[in-house]
């Protein structure tokens, strides 16, 4: 059973727009959540995390939403760029315990120009 | 069904042993991966094959040597382990409609 969901697998967005990326999770154990960005042929790098203690974090043009009572998660580009043309994984841990992530099967932002 | 099982789930080894971990993916996916996670919870990639041919080598030290006898199986030989190389390690498949990750293989060198 997957308990975290990216219930889209690819989004397709004009550049300059909003990109808005989801993520639902099932286990109220999670308390720390990332993105991932991964280009082709190249392993997921870190994007932007948020601990369960804060419901927006921002770097940038990024930024996580939490709503813990909903289980769901979002990051949020704006405004979107080509380059961000990747796939996006959400995952989830239990913060402090050192156990190993659970991640979504990635959505695949395309942005156009 | 497991869709990508990895095992052991748990292994804790002494230095200098030679130890594998085991991926098997039943999504008939041509790419396979290992990443490690580290203590920061970010994700390096290790291997990535396409239907049994290596694609990806990233500098990790020759002690670390992938293996896939079909396209559904990719495993992890590491030989004469050392304390560094305590972490989790994730096997990920690769298929038309995303990526499917396994549960991670908690590896501990003593």
């Amino acid at each position: 059973d997957q308990q975290v969901k990216q219930n889209s697998p690819s989004l397709s967005v004009q550049e300059g727009r909003i990109s808005i990326l989801n993520c639902d999770y099932t286990n109220s154990m999670f308390d720390y959540f990332l993105w991932y960005k991964k280009y082709p042929a190249e392993g997921p790098t870190f994007l932007i995390s948020i601990s369960s203690i804060k419901d927006k974090n921002e770097d940038g043009r990024f930024t996580v939403f939490l709503n813990k009572s909903a289980k769901h998660l979002s990051l949020h580009i704006v405004p979107s760029q080509p380059g961000d043309s990747a796939v996006y994984f959400c995952a989830a841990s239990a913060r402090g315990v050192d156990t190993p992530l659970v991640f979504g099967k990635g959505t695949r932002l395309s942005v156009i120009a | 069904d497991t869709a990508v099982s990895q095992t052991p789930k748990y292994l804790v080894t002494q230095m200098g042993n030679d130890k594998s971990i085991k991926c098997e993916q039943n999504l008939g996916h041509d790419t396979m991966y290992w990443y490690k996670q580290d203590s920061k919870k970010f994700l390096k990639i290790m291997f990535s094959y396409n239907n049994k041919e290596l694609i990806i080598n990233e500098t990790v030290p020759n002690r670390f040597s992938p293996k896939s006898p079909d396209k559904a199986h990719l495993n992890l030989h590491i030989n004469s382990l050392e304390l560094g190389d305590s972490a989790v390690y994730f096997c990920a498949s690769q298929g038309m409609y995303g990526y499917t990750f396994g549960s991670g293989t908690r590896l501990t060198v003593v």
